[in-house]
């Protein structure tokens, strides 16, 4: 079946736009998981959401960044102002609930804020 | 911070077996032990998991030592489209973030 998908995979902005990074996790999957790859850096977390509980947003960096997942499905990750230390790539992964989970990952979304 | 500790990178030549270690000496009782890899500008892909027990799957096989201070992953014949960095993760398998370290970048070698 369909696994995660990202978009746009590439964005490039400059100082100071506000940004929106869209996940579609895979169907069914009711955890959605948000991170950041700076260049040549592991993987950060930003911002997890389960179900219909708060999401988890002890990652986010700023107030600028903000998410949020309609329906229990979609997510869209927003980046307000773009500073250039914001560039990375995005990643977005989706798991099903109960033992023996993983979480599968997306493509990503390349951000260049120039 | 991430719980793990692995080398920073590895060789190995192509059809043999890539071992891959990995500690975690402050893993708790109810913590698993996953690995994942992330090929260069792909996103990271799951590879196999464990509690105690060891593991194998059709990707890998995973070696963890009975006090589950430490753990292997072995690639049996490793190829070049192994080439990747491997991710070591503790994680309650309920849930949650992953806490990604550095990780080891394998090249396998022709």
């Amino acid at each position: 079946g369909a696994g995660v998908s990202q978009s746009p995979s590439n964005k490039v902005t400059e100082k100071g736009k506000d940004v929106e990074l869209r996940c579609d996790p895979i169907s069914g999957h009711t955890a959605l998981y948000w991170y950041r790859q700076s260049l040549g850096q592991g993987l950060e977390f930003l911002i997890y959401f389960q179900g219909n509980s708060a999401p988890d947003k002890s990652g986010l960096p700023s107030d600028r960044f903000s998410a949020e997942r309609t329906g229990g499905s979609v997510s869209t990750l927003t980046i307000q102002r773009t500073q250039q230390e914001d560039s990375a790539v995005y990643l977005c992964a989706s798991t099903m609930e109960g033992p023996g989970e993983t979480q599968y990952f997306g493509p990503g979304t390349r951000l260049l804020v120039l | 911070d991430a719980k793990t500790t692995q080398p920073p990178s590895m060789d190995c030549a192509e059809g043999r077996a890539a071992n891959l270690p990995c500690n975690h000496s402050t893993i708790s009782g109810n913590e698993y032990v996953y690995w994942y890899r992330q090929i260069h500008s792909q996103g990271p892909q799951y590879i196999i998991h464990g509690l105690k027990n060891n593991e194998t799957n059709e990707m890998a096989s995973l070696i963890i030592t009975e006090d589950r201070k430490s753990s292997t992953l072995i690639l049996p014949h490793a190829t070049l489209r192994d080439t990747a960095v491997y991710y070591c993760i503790v994680n309650q398998n309920q849930g949650g973030k992953l806490i990604f370290g550095q990780g080891t970048e394998l090249s396998v070698k022709p």
